[in-house]
């Protein structure tokens, strides 16, 4: 696709649920990144994926929280429990280049609400 | 529809005016910096970039200014139009394989 394509755009759980959202990140893209957007904030790093490999996953809040891209393509962003201050924009961005100065891409976000 | 800067600085300004937004970034090993723009409801938006050896940039309508000695990003917008208004997030690129840190953003809003 043109762009970062995020899934579903909007999520509301209940209280103790488990959600799953999705990122199809740019074609090619050897670089995927989540963040976490809570309301009237900045982005915060979640984890980073080159390929397959989770780099980095220091930004996760809790261990209730997983990633995964098992093909190096698609990723999916797991959360067990669901609390209301897990409430927020998740975004996902993609890069080409793992390592070169190069601006990352961001999808449009999955707006969750935890009621 | 919710607004992604309800708690952010705000900067107001007249409709044809230049504006100037300020970063302060606070890792002196980062050699990349990005401005984002980001609209409500939607992701972050590329809109210039500068590398550490540098200490300007120019693109269309926006230039970006870098101080390494006091760790200072600012963004110039000339001719300030409505579909600037955004809130403006300065961001690093850090670390082995270029997390991408964000500032505290600035809420833009130009008066008609």
């Amino acid at each position: 696709g043109a762009g970062v394509s995020q899934s579903p755009r909007y999520k509301v759980a209940k209280r103790g649920q488990d959600v799953a959202l999705r990122c199809d990140p740019i074609s090619g893209h050897v670089s995927l990144f989540w963040y976490q957007q809570a309301l009237g904030q900045g982005p915060e790093f979640l984890t980073y994926f080159q390929n397959e490999a989770q780099l980095d996953k220091s930004g996760l809040p809790s261990d209730r929280f997983f990633a995964e891209r098992p093909e190096g393509s698609v990723s999916t962003l797991k959360i067990q429990r669901t609390q209301q201050e897990d409430s927020a924009v998740y975004l996902c961005a993609s890069r080409e280049i793992g390592t070169l100065n190069t601006e990352a891409f961001f999808g449009q976000g999955t707006r969750l609400t935890v009621v | 529809g919710e607004s992604v800067g309800l708690h952010l600085p705000t900067l107001s300004v007249q409709e044809g005016d230049n504006s100037i937004i300020n970063c302060a970034y606070s890792n002196s090993a980062s050699d990349y910096f990005i401005w984002y723009k980001q609209e409500s409801g939607k992701g972050p938006q590329f809109i210039i970039d500068i590398r550490s050896n540098m200490d300007k940039r120019q693109g269309q309508r926006v230039t970006v200014l870098l101080n390494k000695t006091v760790k200072h990003l600012s963004l110039q917008i000339a001719a300030t139009q409505p579909g600037d208004s955004a809130v403006y997030f300065c961001a690093e690129n850090s670390g082995g394989y270029q997390k991408v840190t964000f500032g505290i953003g600035t809420k833009l809003q130009v008066i008609p």
